[in-house]
């Protein structure tokens, strides 16, 4: 799976869009880039994941540029609750659905300021 | 919804004792891991299972050992604890939708976590 670089932290402010960018410029043509997130002492959570096209959901959108070497996460209003870990981790996929496990990195603190 | 439950929370060990780490999803996913992280690192594999009956290594299973007997629960056993193995456990479970490429995708849900210290 391709290596990918993330600042190691963030500050945003309360109400506004948070952006976290991701560099993954050995990406191969079949990996996904996937985003997950850890609140402090909790289990990583999932939020986003992306293959070419811009991706949103009810969290955040997924923008990745035309040449796949990198990406943004977008969290459009950030609240205080946003303060988390932030993963980006990119994965080939796998014949057979994809059985082993995730290569998390150090990913970017984002602290959301009031 | 419940989604994937670990147990116990807390616990210490002292060096030399065994204990099992619980894991049990809801979601009737084919797909189980256990995962640890050090303090200030990002998570590694330790074992995974793609369904009863079927377990292989992740890139840090010295020192432990897994069984699948059902498709909900996956425990995780210290045979011999020693102060290395401290650290936070993790459980995860995925299921193996087709994705976008016309592959297997792996959204991966995980569980609150173990905090084990072994003194």
């Amino acid at each position: 799976d391709a290596k990918t670089t993330q600042p190691t932290s963030m500050d945003c402010a309360e109400g506004r869009a948070a952006n976290l960018p991701c560099n993954h410029s050995t990406i191969s043509g079949n990996e996904y880039v996937y985003w997950y997130r850890q609140i402090h002492s909790q289990g990583p959570q999932y939020i986003i994941h992306g293959l070419k096209n811009n991706e949103t959901n009810e969290m955040a959108s997924l923008i990745i540029t035309e040449d796949r070497k990198s990406s943004t996460l977008i969290l459009p209003h950030a609240t205080l609750r946003d303060t988390a870990v932030y993963y980006c981790i990119v994965r080939a996929v796998r014949s057979g659905g994809g059985a082993d496990g995730l290569t998390f990195g150090k990913g970017t603190h984002l602290i959301i300021q009031p | 919804n419940a989604g994937v439950t670990q147990t116990p929370k807390f616990r210490i060990l002292k060096i030399g004792q065994s204990m099992t780490l619980q894991c049990a999803q809801d979601m009737n996913h084919n797909y189980m891991y256990w995962y640890r992280q050090d303090p200030g690192m990002g998570l590694k594999l330790i074992y995974y299972s793609v369904g009863a009956g079927i377990t292989d290594k992740g890139e840090v299973p010295n020192g432990y050992n897994v069984s699948r007997s059902t498709t909900e629960d996956f425990p995780l056993r210290l045979e011999l604890a020693a102060p290395s193995q401290t650290s936070v456990y993790f459980c995860a479970s995925s299921n193996n939708a087709l994705g976008l490429a016309g592959g297997g995708e792996n959204i991966q849900y995980f569980g609150a976590g173990t905090r084990l210290s072994v003194l």
